[in-house]
């Protein structure tokens, strides 16, 4: 069993105020790690996969960097919306096919 | 449409009848997976199958059993349900090794066993 941490675990910004995430990993035996959107009622939503230390992916406003050294993942949001608003949880993959969910952090956007 | 459908969404039984729930992706995708989402826990991983006949299990597998017998179905059958098992249940699938590639979730099924 791994131990992933996410931290805050919720969390209130204003909209246009920019804000980050921490996902914590054991950094032994590393694969990957995922970075998913859960909006209330619908399904998790693939957002990144990040697999080499320093690795930096971008989508839009969000980005996410990597460091496998010390087994940790940052998750940004720059100038938040309401419509960003959700579950973002992030996965670690550090034997075989298994999959360890971190239990996930709120964002409220508030308008 | 590239999808994960699940059936049923939602299912109240009792304890003890036997059940399943489908899982079926379209995206021709080998590695499909089931996990169960309780309160206060991240999503943890049931069981896992990496190709047709192919299946492992994941970090809490005790009291379920799966079957690959199609590249596009992955059931989850509970043979006997407890309690215990009320949760809320998602099926993913991916194109690539879990490990690299994205993974597509099914609607979620919303299982209360009385």
């Amino acid at each position: 069993i791994l131990n992933v941490e996410q931290s805050p675990q919720s969390l209130h910004v204003q909209e246009g105020d920019s804000t980050n995430f921490t996902c914590s990993f054991p950094s032994s035996n590393f694969y990957a790690l995922h970075w998913y959107r859960w909006e209330t009622a619908k399904s998790p939503e693939a957002l990144f996969v990040m697999t080499l230390n320093g690795d930096e992916k971008k989508k839009g406003r969000i980005s996410a960097t990597l460091n496998t050294k010390e087994g940790y993942s940052y998750l940004y949001i720059k100038g938040s919306q309401p419509e960003d608003s959700a579950t973002y949880l992030c996965a670690s993959a550090n034997t075989g096919n298994q999959f360890y969910f971190g239990t996930g952090t709120s964002l409220t956007v508030i308008p | 449409e590239a999808q994960v459908t699940q059936n049923p969404r939602y299912l109240i039984t009792v304890t003890g009848k036997k059940l399943t729930v489908t899982c079926s992706q379209n995206m021709n995708h080998e590695y499909m997976s089931w996990y169960r989402q309780d309160p206060g826990l991240g999503l943890r991983q049931i069981y896992y199958s990496m190709n047709v006949e192919v299946t492992d299990k994941g970090d809490v597998p005790e009291g379920y059993k799966v079957s690959r017998k199609e590249k596009r179905n992955f059931p989850l059958i509970l043979e006997s349900p407890s309690p215990n098992q009320t949760s809320l249940y998602f099926c993913a699938s991916s194109g690539t090794a879990f490990q690299f590639g994205e993974q597509y979730f099914g609607p979620g099924t919303r299982l209360t066993v009385t």
